[in-house]
């Protein structure tokens, strides 16, 4: 196991709604990457938190925004569901730009 | 981006070694080579990673070609639970990135 844990482990919602996902780090990581995994697709990169700060960003809307804290716990939040964003969240915990291990991720179904 | 090319698919005997390919043409000379495998519906696992020597830890073992332009992931023992989706990257970007491809699905066979 990695360390790193995720929650909630599943969830549903309706389009239009907001998402709050969450992430602990591994301990003495300092760096949060969040992963969208549609089905039957790899991993695409959301974006990344270093020390509290976005430091890279991928080809995501406005709306999927994160938040990192002291403790370099992360939230992932997604306004205005539509049903294209029903898929699996990963985050990766690092320290720095080295090795990223990833948690098991939350499924997020949209109705 | 550093365009990785594996192989969509491979199977593998239970207890024979597993020889993955993968072609980084693009990839250059200071940036690490990053292998990761996702077992269905998991996180992806980290294997290993090099830059231009071989590696091998607990896992696997990593033989890049002197040039870099490609890599082997070799699992010396290949068993059921070995079956998964393996990646190999080269992380890009300020934050180091992970891109991933469509990867090899390997299958260990009884």
């Amino acid at each position: 196991e990695t360390g790193v844990t995720q929650s909630p482990t599943h969830l549903i919602k309706t389009r239009g709604q907001q998402v709050t996902l969450r992430c602990s780090s591994q301990s003495g990581h300092n760096t949060v990457s969040w992963y969208q995994q549609a089905l039957g697709q790899g991993p695409q990169f959301i974006f990344q938190y270093y020390r509290e700060e976005e430091n890279g960003r991928g080809n995501f809307p406005p709306r999927f925004s994160g938040l990192q804290f002291p403790n370099y716990s992360s939230e992932l939040n997604v306004n205005a569901l539509e049903l294209d964003d029903s898929a699996l969240y990963l985050c990766a915990s690092s320290r720095a730009q080295e090795t990223q291990y990833f948690g098991p991720g939350t499924r997020l179904l949209v109705l | 981006d550093a365009k990785t090319t594996q192989p969509p698919s491979m199977d593998c005997a239970e207890g024979r070694a597993a020889n993955l390919p993968c072609n980084h043409s693009t990839i250059s000379g200071n940036e690490y080579v990053y292998w990761y495998r996702q077992i269905h519906s998991q996180g992806p696992q980290y294997i290993i990673h090099g830059l231009k020597n071989n590696e091998t830890n607990e896992m696997a073992s990593l033989i890049i070609t002197e040039d870099r332009k490609s890599s082997t992931l070799i699992l010396p023992h290949a068993t059921l639970r070995d079956t998964a989706v393996y990646y190999c990257i080269g992380p890009r970007g300020s934050a180091r990135q992970l891109t991933f491809g469509s990867g090899t699905q390997l299958t260990v066979l009884p």
